[in-house]
């Protein structure tokens, strides 16, 4: 079972590029949801879905857009990347809102 | 927002060492959760904590829900060089609508 695939492992863009990370679960998850890890901070909650077609803001949106066309999928995007978005983002899913939520490896993405 | 402070922020212990850390929170939580994040990895989860005042071990580990559903913590004995890595508290808290949140994290480092 491949789980949660997240990829590209490693990206670094320029300031004002834009870029898609992806996500696919082959789980049949219906939550799916994207973190990103700051040092000292733990993990933040950017976006989620609840299922194919609904998408809402978690802690931290601003910057990232999302959508859920497809159970299996959701990708992440940044349309106009900051060095403040230099992270390392996770993505995870779960069998519903509630329930234990499995992590992908993540992508470590460096804004310069 | 809703936070949960994690504390110790690091540890640096000999191996053979128990180890103990905690989390708490202002506002109640229904679900308590411990990960541990390996490096270059995605959080896994350890353990899972549903009722308040309940204890669950995994192996070496142990944890508890605490009794005013605001706290948890994490025991680990016999402390090994693989218990390395940064463990994260989590909880869905009472008042949202499944919101994963989770602490800034306890670094581990054993000392063989």
């Amino acid at each position: 079972n491949a789980g949660v695939t997240q990829t590209p492992k490693f990206q670094v863009l320029k300031t004002g590029q834009s870029m898609t990370l992806q996500c696919a679960q082959d789980m049949n998850h219906e939550y799916m949801s994207w973190y990103r890890q700051d040092p000292g901070m733990g993990l933040r909650l950017i976006h989620y879905s609840v299922g194919a077609g609904i998408t809402d803001q978690g802690e931290v949106p601003n910057g990232y857009n999302v959508s859920r066309s497809t159970t299996e999928d959701f990708p992440l995007r940044l349309l106009s990347a900051a060095p403040s978005q230099t992270s390392v983002y996770f993505c995870a899913s779960s069998a519903g809102t509630g329930s234990l939520e499995t992590f992908g490896s993540g992508t470590r993405l460096t804004v310069v | 927002g809703q936070q949960l402070n994690q504390s110790p922020q690091s540890m640096f212990i000999q191996e053979g060492e128990d180890v103990s850390m905690n989390c708490t929170s202002s506002s109640i939580f229904n679900t308590w959760l411990w990960y541990k994040q390996d490096p270059g990895e995605g959080p896994v989860l350890l353990i899972a904590l549903y009722k308040a005042g309940e204890l669950t071990s995994n192996g070496r580990l142990t944890a508890q829900f605490g009794i005013t559903r605001k706290d948890s913590f994490l025991n680990i004995s016999a402390s090994i060089p693989s218990d390395v890595g940064i463990y994260f508290c989590a909880g869905f808290p009472s008042s949202n609508t499944g919101k994963l949140i989770f602490g800034q994290g306890t670094t581990l480092q054993v000392k063989p």
